[in-house]
């Protein structure tokens, strides 16, 4: 596996249940982000990790929760959503602190929540 | 606090014809200025970024921008658009403040070719 991957791909959930999202680099980076990309708005930061601490949380609802237990993997668990958080959900990394700030992407989770 | 803007939601452009796609930025200081696109389904692509020195950046599958520091500008260019580059594009800047490295997004254009 190269760059940023993310499983899954698809997600389809109610809004009971609980699921997690996973983000793997391979890039060696130490800082690594979720972002929320919704139809017609711009994408939102919601979380920094930088050397496995959160570093920035933008105000997302309790109801997602991210852990990052090392450097190169990156969770988001999700409990009790709502139809309006259905999104792509975009993991990416980048080099950290003193490296380059450009980010590199994963494929990103489709969300659905029924 | 940085912020981007890309006027155009929607471009539709016929194949082989050129392309610019805007893109302007307010960051008070040197902004690090970055271009991705993003196919449907896909995650987003890292197309060219600007750091310093010479204000025109070579990027990948034949993309250039320029930065013009003057009108807050970083568009993008194509000379030769292929239809195979119709996606969603993202101008990005970058911030160095200590102690927290983000980049904010525009809003993005859409770039329709046809045949």
């Amino acid at each position: 596996e190269t760059g940023v991957t993310q499983t899954p791909r698809h997600l389809v959930m109610g809004m009971t249940n609980k699921k997690s999202l996973k983000c793997e680099q391979h890039l060696g980076h130490n800082a690594m982000y979720w972002y929320k990309q919704s139809a017609k708005k711009p994408l939102e930061l919601m979380f920094v990790y930088n050397f496995k601490e959160q570093t920035e949380n933008n105000s997302v609802p309790s109801r997602f929760s991210p852990e990052c237990p090392n450097s190169s993997h990156l969770f988001l668990h999700l409990h009790t959503l709502q139809p309006e958080d259905s999104a792509l959900y975009l993991c990416a990394s980048s080099k950290a602190p003193s490296g380059s700030i450009e980010q590199f992407f994963g494929p990103g989770t489709r969300l659905t929540v029924l | 606090a940085q912020s981007v803007t890309q006027p155009d939601i929607h471009i539709t452009v016929s194949e082989g014809a050129s392309l610019e796609l805007r893109c302007n930025y307010s960051y008070g200081a040197t902004p690090y200025l970055f271009w991705y696109v993003q196919s449907p389904g896909q995650g987003l692509q890292l197309l060219l970024k600007y750091f310093s020195g010479d204000t025109l950046v070579q990027g990948i599958k034949g993309f250039e921008a320029e930065f013009k520091r003057s009108q807050s500008s970083f568009n993008l260019r194509k000379p030769s658009v292929h239809w195979s580059d119709a996606a969603e594009y993202f101008c990005a800047v970058g911030a160095m403040e200590t102690g927290r490295r983000a980049l904010t997004f525009g809003s993005g254009t859409r770039l329709q070719v046809q045949p």
